[in-house]
């Protein structure tokens, strides 16, 4: 199957400092990718759908001044948390959808832990 | 809008059992629905999907899924479980046209006892 990768997987950082979060598909073009959040024992929250060469389309309630996306090129994809704070401590997990042919899922990458101090 | 729901937040069975996790859905037109499995701190991981065919889906792990349109549901199964397939289980939802992203349940907890 297709790949998707999360850079990084991990991330501890201090209240007030920009944590960038990077969404690449390995080996399929993506021209649409998605960001998910999820807290502790819960589901997967859809944050937003970021478009290669357009603006991202947040869902209702996520601040988009705070989670930047870019979709840089056909195969990444990036979520900045802007003055990070403890609230914004989660996992999330970029998704890239691949419909048609031969696969007809969405692939997720391993997701990225952050941990706001 | 698309919605799935997982009645269940947890499912406790005894190794060598069967297992079952169900999954109801909503969507307008005809459904793509998927499983997804989750161990602790990891992403997820692909079980088995239904797009169109027989209503039986078999997937990795010897997990199986029946589509059953006019209850609008998609249980996963496994005839006999193991201590390993302990882990969150995911089920979700998108519909069939357009690109439009899934949509997951809260997740059932599979806890397989020795």
């Amino acid at each position: 199957g297709a790949v998707v990768s999360q850079h990084p997987s991990r991330v501890i950082c201090k209240s007030g400092t920009s944590v960038k979060i990077e969404c690449r598909s390995l080996d399929f073009q993506a021209t649409t990718m998605f960001w998910y959040r999820q807290f502790p024992k819960q589901s997967l929250m859809l944050m937003a759908t970021s478009n290669e060469g357009s603006k991202a389309t947040y869902e209702q309630g996520v601040e988009k001044d705070k989670f930047l996306i870019n979709h840089a090129s056909l195969t990444l994809s990036t979520l900045t948390v802007t003055s990070a704070h403890p609230e914004d401590s989660s996992f999330y997990i970029c998704s890239a959808p691949h419909w048609g042919n031969s696969y007809n899922e969405q692939f997720f990458g391993p997701g990225t832990r952050l941990t706001v101090l | 809008a698309q919605s799935v729901a997982q009645p269940e937040d947890q499912v406790n069975v005894a190794e060598g059992n069967p297992l079952t996790v169900k999954c109801t859905y909503s969507v307008s037109g005809n459904p793509y629905l998927f499983w997804y499995v989750q161990y602790p701190n990891r992403g997820l991981q692909f079980l088995l999907k239904y797009i169109t065919g027989d209503n039986l889906v078999k997937g990795s792990y010897g997990f199986e899924a029946e589509f059953n349109k006019s209850q609008t549901s998609f249980h996963l199964k496994k005839p006999s479980a193991l201590v390993s397939d302990s882990a969150l289980y995911f089920c979700a939802v998108r519909a069939l046209s357009g690109n439009t992203p899934l949509v997951f349940g809260k997740g059932t907890r599979l806890s397989v006892i020795a």
